[in-house]
């Protein structure tokens, strides 16, 4: 069935290094993924989107890399700062469903930053 | 340009009652989409709306849950006959045109809890 799903419920990075968030769907249709940030008792914040026509978008301090071939999402995070540390979200949006915002949430990988 | 806005933030039912959730979206975005979010879970699509239409409620139950957003005021996500399996966070998000083509904002969310 449909799934999208992360690697590692946490993460724990020094402050400084880089992060890697993980994720793997399982539906080859899906043509949009987006990564989320989601802080206590917040909604999620956009971080970072890709089609599935490329396979690396480049943001600020971060890059999201999409491997088509084994279905495998990841977001990196460059020196990581206290302020990174949240829940992550990989989300995907099927092949004709773009229209509809029916996104497919991962369960997140929460990302700790040791000072 | 304020953001999208949720309310109330937290809202406490005794089962049976009746939720009524508010969201207005961002200026100028005619698309809502609303999600829930379980603890320590993901979010889940339950409906997406245009001005006095819906446009996909595949993920929202068939019983008890409705939602409009009319042509004026904000988007109302009603939940009849509150049970305790109803409590979990339920965010929405706007954007001007369909999801994937442009940007989706989520509001701070409505923590619905019933005793």
């Amino acid at each position: 069935g449909e799934s999208v799903g992360l690697h590692l419920p946490t993460l724990s990075v020094q402050e400084g290094d880089n992060s890697i968030i993980n994720c793997a769907y399982s539906n080859s249709a899906s043509d949009y993924f987006i990564w989320y940030k989601q802080e206590s008792g917040k909604g999620p914040q956009f971080i970072i989107d890709i089609r599935s026509n490329m396979d690396k978008r480049q943001g600020q301090r971060v890059t999201v890399l999409l491997n088509k071939t084994v279905k495998h999402l990841s977001l990196q995070i460059a020196a990581t700062q206290p302020g990174d540390s949240a829940v992550y979200f990989c989300a995907e949006n099927m092949a004709g469903s773009s229209n509809t915002g029916k996104l497919i949430f991962g369960q997140g990988t929460t990302l700790q930053v040791k000072p | 340009n304020a953001g999208v806005m949720q309310n109330p933030r937290h809202l406490v039912r005794r089962r049976g009652q009746e939720a009524r959730l508010r969201c207005s979206p961002m200026k100028g975005h005619s698309h809502v989409y609303w999600y829930r979010q379980l603890p320590e879970e993901g979010l889940k699509f339950m409906v997406y709306l245009q001005k006095e239409n819906i446009i996909d409620e595949s993920g929202m139950p068939k019983e008890r849950f409705s939602a409009e957003f009319p042509k004026e005021g904000p988007s109302i996500l009603r939940i009849q006959q509150v049970v305790r399996g109803d409590s979990a966070a339920y965010f929405c998000a706007s954007s001007t045109t369909g999801w994937g083509n442009t940007e989706a904002f989520f509001g701070q969310g409505t923590r619905l809890t019933v005793v």
